[in-house]
């Protein structure tokens, strides 16, 4: 099964409100990353977080972790209609050389 | 600088034919990935390499095999296609492995019928 979960599966808000997703996981982490896919592009990396970091900001970003939830969220502030796409959140285990994604939240911001 | 590049963007193919995807990159990086990309199913891990010369079973490795017999490329083949294989596949790769940003390609949308 998926190490990371993501809530909501799907998300439509206006232009300038705030949008807010959460991903869970399963096991412990050393960090954990969020990505951005646009509608048949391939993903562009947004933030990176530690797992001994509990907040984490990058323009209109801001990244939450809370390791004793195993939970993590991503705010976009004063959302924009191109901020339209899927988000993917994913995480270092530790377990061999590699990333593990969610199931992602699809965003969609109108005008 | 292309960053990580896919061929071909699409392909159709029939049950049993065999095809190539090559990936490649131009940022001097370790670590590359393939990865198929379903409705529903998030990112799922094929198979990676940590190397020129080295490659590693992911996820959903059953049906596929690769090279990487080039730093800068990273081969993924289907023997045998299967209409289970169709997907949307995306090469990724990374200077230093989990702990630092991975970079993704355009994607190649395969139809096995």
């Amino acid at each position: 099964s998926q190490q990371g979960e993501e809530d909501p599966q799907a998300l439509s808000i206006q232009e300038g409100e705030n949008a807010t997703m959460n991903c869970s996981y399963k096991t412990s982490i050393n960090n954990l990353q969020w990505y951005r896919q646009n509608s048949g592009r391939g993903l562009v990396h947004l933030i990176l977080i530690r797992s001994n970091e509990r907040e984490k900001h990058s323009g209109r970003l801001r990244v939450t972790l809370d390791t004793s939830k195993k939970s993590s969220s991503l705010l976009i502030t004063a959302s924009r209609a191109a901020d339209t796409a899927s988000y993917f959140c994913a995480m270092d285990t530790g377990t061999a050389s590699k990333l593990t994604f969610g199931t992602g939240t699809r965003l969609q911001v109108t005008l | 600088n292309a960053g990580v590049t896919q061929t071909p963007k699409f392909r159709v193919l029939k049950t049993g034919q065999s095809m190539t995807l090559l990936c490649a990159q131009d940022m001097n990086h370790e670590y590359m990935y393939w990865y198929r990309q379903d409705p529903g199913m998030g990112l799922r891990l094929i198979h990676y390499s940590v190397g020129e010369g080295t490659t590693a079973k992911g996820e959903v490795p059953d049906g596929y095999n690769v090279s990487r017999l080039k730093k800068q490329n990273f081969l993924l083949g289907l023997e045998s296609a299967a209409p289970s294989q169709t997907s949307v596949y995306f090469c990724a790769s990374s200077h230093l492995g989990p702990t630092h940003e991975q970079f993704f390609g355009p994607g190649t949308r395969l139809t096995v019928l």
